[in-house]
């Protein structure tokens, strides 16, 4: 079945770094890209989506400064926290669509991310 | 459907009992609904989907149901066993959204030896 594979799975970073973060689909070609966040004991929350080669479309009140995301190609998609605070601490998770719905909505593993 | 999780709801059965998790959802115009389970520490993982032109479907040990007229979608497990605790979350998709899925508030099941 469809697999993608998201690295790291937990990072630690200072307050002001950034950090990134790499969804792949391993068996099939990735057209679309979704970032969501989860705080402990809540929902997925969606951030933003992103088609190959074209700009991310964000979600309201998600800011596209803050969070980069990069689809250059289509098994590879990253997505950037810049200069991170700690309210960023997070975990992470990126999902892979292929054309036509091929892969339908294939879930990466998540990266927990904690700003120190 | 644009369920926003502040909390979770928990459900607990003993082993071997029938399970059943249920979601609400808003948007009418939805017309693909998928379940998902997440264990702790981990991306969710694809249980089962069904469509709006459906109203069951049957998976192994697991049921959706699917209610259009009061928008209201179940996940039944039947003989629940300890693997199956975890936190389960329902996902809503329609044509009108592009390809993206909303998220239920999730429900976390817990299984009791």
């Amino acid at each position: 079945g469809a697999v993608v594979s998201q690295h790291p799975s937990r990072v630690i970073c200072k307050s002001g770094t950034s950090v990134k973060i790499e969804c792949r689909s391993l068996d099939f070609q990735a057209t679309t890209m979704f970032w969501y966040r989860q705080f402990p004991k809540q929902s997925l929350m969606l951030m933003a989506t992103s088609n190959e080669g074209s700009k991310a479309t964000y979600e309201q009140g998600v800011e596209k400064d803050k969070f980069l995301i990069n689809h250059a190609s289509l098994t590879l998609s990253t997505l950037t926290v810049t200069s991170a605070h700690p309210e960023d601490s997070s975990f992470y998770i990126c999902s892979a669509r292929g054309t036509g719905g091929l892969g339908g909505y294939t879930f990466g593993s998540g990266t927990r991310l904690t700003v120190v | 459907g644009e369920n926003v999780g502040l909390h979770l709801p928990t459900l607990s059965v003993q082993e071997g009992d029938n399970s059943i998790i249920n979601c609400a959802y808003s948007n009418s115009a939805s017309d693909y609904f998928i379940w998902y389970k997440q264990e702790s520490g981990k991306g969710p993982q694809f249980i089962i989907d069904i469509r709006s032109n459906m109203d069951k479907r049957q998976g192994q040990r697991v049921t959706v149901l699917l209610n259009k007229t009061v928008k209201h979608l179940s996940l039944q497990i039947a003989a629940t066993q300890p693997g199956d605790s975890a936190v389960y979350f329902c996902a809503e998709n329609n044509d009108n959204a592009g390809n993206m899925l909303t998220f239920g508030g999730g429900t976390r099941l817990m299984v009791k030896p």
